[in-house]
């Protein structure tokens, strides 16, 4: 079954720590996403990738990381510098292409110890 | 900047009534649009999209959505809900030329028996 997957489904987070959301899709898309989802807000975007080896700031990236080392994988990294991480991560992916359609992971709660 | 507005952001019905949900988005360039649903501690699900032609789209499920460009609006319409239609539906609106999705800030639909 070809779709996107993230891990872990709850992960906890110390002050000061950094951790890392994995995001792994094998529907051969080009592109790859990261939102943030808080109540009332909706979604908020992080990082977006077109390609391997590459990637761009969304609208909220401060303290966030990303890299994209194979076109499967573009794991996100919620560092010490962002005071506020609690919140629903989504990861999505695209192809790219004019007749796009972005398809969605499950989802990452991230909470403060 | 581009923006998407869903004015309501719960919106109560009984089953098998009406229901419209509204989105509306700022810019007059071309554009592609979509509707997605989320139920409760999961990720985003496809409903339909706009990307050309009939301004009318229409979903599975018996959702439909109609793109109103002179007044820049989406809004997604069901003649008759159930009760496993209570999610959380977002409008998300993509610029022609850009990968970049803006999301509307959801609408909670709840049908009640």
């Amino acid at each position: 079954d070809g779709g996107i997957t993230q891990s872990p489904k709850y992960l906890f987070r110390k002050e000061g720590q950094n951790v890392t959301l994995s995001c792994e899709q094998n529907l051969n898309h080009d592109a790859m996403y990261w939102y943030r989802q808080d109540p009332g807000q909706g979604l908020r975007l992080i990082y977006y990738s077109q390609i391997v080896n590459d990637f761009q700031k969304g609208d909220i990236a401060e303290g966030y990381s990303v890299s994209r080392e194979k076109k499967e994988s573009f794991p996100l990294t919620v560092t010490s510098a962002q005071k506020n991480p609690t919140a629903f991560y989504l990861c999505a992916s695209s192809t790219g292409q004019i007749q796009e359609t972005q398809y969605f992971g499950p989802g990452t709660r991230l909470l403060v110890l | 900047a581009q923006s998407v507005t869903q004015l309501d952001s719960q919106v109560p019905v009984f089953e098998e009534a009406p229901v419209e949900l509204r989105c509306n988005y700022s810019s007059s360039v071309s554009v592609y649009l979509f509707w997605y649903v989320q139920y409760p501690n999961q990720g985003l699900q496809l409903l339909l999209k706009y990307l050309s032609g009939s301004t009318l789209v229409e979903s599975i499920n018996g959702f439909e959505a109609e793109f109103n460009k002179s007044q820049t609006s989406f809004h997604l319409r069901k003649p008759s809900v159930h009760i496993s239609d209570t999610a959380e539906y977002f409008c998300a609106v993509r610029r022609s030329g850009t990968y970049k999705y803006i999301f509307g800030t959801g609408t909670r639909l709840k049908v009640l028996a």
